[in-house]
């Protein structure tokens, strides 16, 4: 099955500085990357996903990338804010809407004021 | 904006109890998910429903767990005889996927086995 390995498991950056997440998966049939952010005690929210056919994709602050020869994803955040401290989970699929994400094992986000 | 709800947000229980997780998913999703994190850990996958059954399930998701869409607006997963190490947050995810990729994901439910 899918393995994501997901990097650095803490993230600690200055508050307008940007910060990069990066997730490896191992099965090239995997075709949808989302990642999600999850704050203490809540549920995971969709922050930005991409789909294996686009390269890279941006939402404001947030985008992310994608290398499929090289099997990963990385999620970019600038001018970072204090409300952007929270775990960050990369996810992968395979196949179609049926299938589950298989998930890295996230990366805690600390904005220092 | 519609969300995914899940009830109870707290269960505790006794080994060897049988428990009933309970999820109302976005009312016109066709895709329906079970998801558990242990504390502190990544989340990871049980099973996924569709079209009135089971389309993928975990090595997680043995003969222990089952699911169920009981009427047109529960979606329900069950844990016959519950361990300690089935101590988790499970969450409840739909999706829709005419129009979006994205699976919703519930505020879970805290799973505490004694």
């Amino acid at each position: 099955g899918e393995n994501v390995e997901q990097h650095p498991s803490t993230l600690s950056v200055q508050e307008g500085d940007s910060a990069v997440i990066k997730c490896t998966y191992s099965d090239s049939a995997s075709n949808y990357f989302p990642w999600y952010k999850q704050e203490l005690g809540k549920r995971p929210q969709l922050i930005i996903d991409i789909r294996s056919n686009v390269g890279e994709k941006k939402d404001q602050r947030i985008a992310v990338t994608l290398n499929k020869t090289a099997k990963h994803f990385s999620l970019h955040i600038t001018e970072t804010q204090p409300e952007d401290s929270a775990v960050y989970f990369c996810a992968a699929r395979m196949g179609g809407g049926a299938d589950g994400l298989t998930f890295g094992k996230g990366t805690h986000l600390i904005i220092q004021p | 904006e519609p969300e995914v709800t899940q009830t109870p947000s707290h269960q505790v229980t006794q080994m060897g109890q049988e428990v009933i997780l309970r999820c109302v998913p976005i009312s016109n999703h066709l895709y329906f998910y079970w998801y558990r994190q242990i504390l502190g850990q990544k989340v990871e996958f049980l099973v996924s429903f569709y079209n009135n059954e089971i389309s993928e399930k975990s090595e997680i998701f043995d003969d222990q767990f089952s699911v169920e869409r009981p009427d047109g607006s529960n979606f329900t997963l069950k844990i016959r005889s519950t361990k300690l190490e089935d101590s988790a947050m499970y969450f409840c995810a739909s999706g829709d996927f005419w129009r979006s990729t994205e699976q919703f994901f519930g505020p879970g439910t805290r799973l505490t086995v004694l």
